[in-house]
């Protein structure tokens, strides 16, 4: 069966610092897969996805950035993190041919 | 890109049906519309897709008219369990835009 990993679940972070957030997929190749971010009490705004290794759409232009450097990982980073860059995130996978998204467990970032 | 329109909130008591709405007056052809329940601190979680007509599973059904410009999930009978934010998707390509959702409150 299918699973996604997320990690970390929780992370506090000081401004300014790096961001690496990490996301895999087991089970299935070729996936679609996509980074959200949820901020309190918001709905969720899609950042990136990707439909390959190294094939990156990006949403919303902003501090953050995302690389695919495997078919099932999929990467999160900041070089510099902001105060507005605290949230929920998600990662989610989309099977090849399919349209239902799986999602993982998220991360709380939190930027102090 | 079609856009989703849907009621911020909306209330129930337990047992009760529930129709959430959601307008997509620029559907596209080739797009789906597809259902999600969110509850907090967790990703949202499938339920129901269609196109057209209806379609029924074991959790809710959802209804589209011919000109498909809106859609409506039903839940029967809900429990306090339900309370969530339910999410109406509108799509064809790889792009998923979740939007803001409804979020449903059911009481006792």
């Amino acid at each position: 069966s299918q699973t996604i990993h997320q990690w970390p679940a929780t992370l506090v972070q000081p401004v300014g610092s790096p961001l690496s957030l990490e996301c895999t997929v087991e089970g299935t190749s070729n996936p679609n897969l996509y980074w959200y971010r949820q901020a309190a009490g918001r709905g969720l705004q899609l950042l990136f996805y990707s439909v390959g290794i190294g094939q990156i759409s990006s949403e919303v232009p902003q501090n953050l950035s995302a690389s695919r450097p495997q078919d099932r990982q999929f990467i999160l980073s900041s070089k510099k993190l902001l105060l507005s860059d605290s949230g929920f995130y998600l990662c989610a996978w989309v099977g090849h041919g399919n349209t239902e998204a799986f999602f993982g467990q998220g991360t709380r970032l939190t930027v102090v | 890109l079609a856009k989703t329109t849907q009621p911020i909130s909306m209330d129930s008591y337990e047992g009760q049906e529930v129709n959430i709405t959601c307008s997509h007056n620029n559907i596209a052809t080739n797009d789906y519309i597809t259902w999600y329940q969110q509850f907090p601190s967790q990703g949202p979680r499938f339920i129901i897709q269609g196109y057209k007509t209806k379609v029924t599973n074991e959790v809710a059904s959802l209804f589209i008219p011919a000109d498909r410009k809106s859609s409506t999930l039903s839940l029967p009978r809900v429990s306090l369990s339900d309370t969530a934010v339910y999410y109406c998707l509108v799509h064809s390509g790889y792009a998923l835009n979740f939007g803001k959702g409804t979020s449903l409150l059911v009481t006792p």
